[in-house]
């Protein structure tokens, strides 16, 4: 069981916008700033696309925006794109005694 | 052009080791905190280890504690994770990840996959 959880898979149509959400606790999401989000298409390697909390490294597209509520962060991709289509996870530092904890990740479909 | 280049990967018995390599280009290797995060099969990501750039501080997830050593050349500009004791559930590939702050992983190798079967 991963210690954030996101849904298993969320879905939208192009153009449309879709929201990922990823709850913890006061211990990683909840307490602290260092949130951050990473797309994996199938078969490549992660690439960092959110992080602290909201900040969008550069090159990526601003359709993708992020923010954090309480203990839960959500990503929202705008103007969804067929190229979206991804697995998506977020990413915490936590109290706890390991480094940062994962969510189990949310794979995203493009209709 | 950062680049990060991972080996060692294979087939390995239940109680097996296995070494994996990293060569790293691109930015100051030295200087810099290197990580392992894991990825088994159809899964999600998982910390693994993470050691500085003198090597002087390692860190590990509890699940690794006691049988994966994390260490580097910085001569050589390569990260090393020599993993003992394996189980089937360290079967994953492995990537070796360059933070350039703390808490983000901001490149990623290909990745090495490690499979422990019998």
């Amino acid at each position: 069981q991963s210690a954030l959880t996101q849904p298993a898979s969320v879905s939208g149509s192009p153009g449309q916008s879709i929201a990922i959400s990823c709850t913890g606790t006061s211990s990683d999401v909840g307490g602290y700033k260092y949130v951050s989000w990473y797309q994996q298409h199938p078969g490549k390697v992660p690439k960092l696309i959110i992080s602290e909390v909201s900040n969008r490294p550069s090159g990526v597209p601003d359709r993708f925006s992020a923010s954090k509520s309480g203990n839960t962060a959500s990503l929202t991709i705008s103007g969804l794109q067929a190229e979206d289509e991804a697995d998506y996870y977020c990413s915490s530092y936590t109290t706890s005694s390991i480094y940062v904890v994962f969510g189990g990740g949310t794979k995203l479909t493009v209709l | 052009e950062v680049q990060l280049v991972e080996s060692g990967g294979g087939l390995v018995q239940p109680g097996g080791s296995l070494r994996l390599s990293c060569a790293a280009s691109g930015f100051t290797f030295s200087s810099s905190w290197m990580h392992w995060v894991r990825q088994a099969p159809g899964k999600g990501l998982v910390w693994v280890s993470r050691i500085s750039g003198d090597g002087s501080t390692t860190t590990y997830a509890d699940s690794v504690k006691g049988r994966f050593t994390i260490s580097r050349d910085n001569a050589k500009n390569t990260l090393y994770l020599q993993m003992n004791s394996l189980r089937a559930e360290d079967t994953a590939v492995y990537y070796c990840a360059y933070v350039l702050r703390p808490y983000y992983f901001d490149y990623w190798g290909h990745g090495t996959l490690v499979t422990v079967s019998s």
